[in-house]
């Protein structure tokens, strides 16, 4: 089974700062890694899937970058609305398996 | 538009059985995995187990064989995630999701399943 190791675990920041997060795996995934948005009593909401595409309907404001092993996400410029958790999945091998997740709060 | 409805929230006793749906609309049956994933009170994402429609192909997550059961009724777009005897453990929120060839995934709006003596 593929590990996905998300750091840091929570991140504080201030509205307008940029965030960047990390996801590492157990061994090589290709680009098929996807990020994931989750708000407190909501559904996952696909954010990047296959390393760098942008999901329909997310902002540029959000990016992906990676291949291999290591993964990043970045939001350019908090929003208050994107404060949240965030998870990577990979879909490269099966058990597909998901990050333990990195919560961004507000500084 | 791509859309996957659940069923709604269940209350159960340990030793009770279940089975939860899910109902997909807007895609095509045989561009995509059909899933579900539990996410336990406070807790991240697990995968447990998915299917393909087109050939009925289903692969469980090792700690989730023999618990569960993932079905599909093609005819009507709707999968299916069965528990036989229900312990309190089970007691998260489970996501059906869609998983396509080409990448985007599309999630449901969860099902509750508290079991509970």
């Amino acid at each position: 089974e593929i590990v996905l190791t998300q750091s840091p675990a929570t991140l504080s920041l201030s509205p307008g700062e940029r965030a960047t997060l990390s996801c590492r795996a157990s061994q090589s995934v290709s680009s098929y890694l996807a990020w994931y948005q989750q708000k407190p009593g909501q559904a996952p909401r696909l954010l990047i899937y296959d390393a760098s595409n942008r999901a329909t309907g997310i902002p540029a404001s959000f990016s992906g970058s990676g291949s291999g092993t290591d993964f990043t996400l970045t939001i350019s410029g908090l929003e208050p609305e994107d404060f949240a958790v965030y998870y990577c999945q990979q879909r490269s091998n099966w058990p597909w398996t998901f990050g333990q997740g990195t919560k961004v709060e507000i500084k | 538009e791509v859309q996957l409805v659940q069923s709604g929230a269940e209350v159960k006793k340990p030793g009770e059985s279940l089975k939860i749906s899910c109902k997909g609309s807007g895609y095509s049956s045989t561009s995509s995995w059909i899933g579900w994933v539990r996410q336990m009170p406070g807790k991240g994402l697990e995968w447990m187990a998915i299917i393909y429609p087109g050939d009925f192909d289903t692969k469980y997550s090792p700690s989730f064989q023999g618990q569960v059961t993932i079905s599909v009724d093609k005819s009507i777009s709707t999968a299916y995630l069965q528990w036989s005897s229900l312990k309190a453990s089970d007691t998260a929120m489970y996501y059906c999701a869609r998983q396509s060839f080409g990448g985007e995934l599309n999630w449901g709006q969860g099902t509750l399943v508290t079991v509970s003596s």
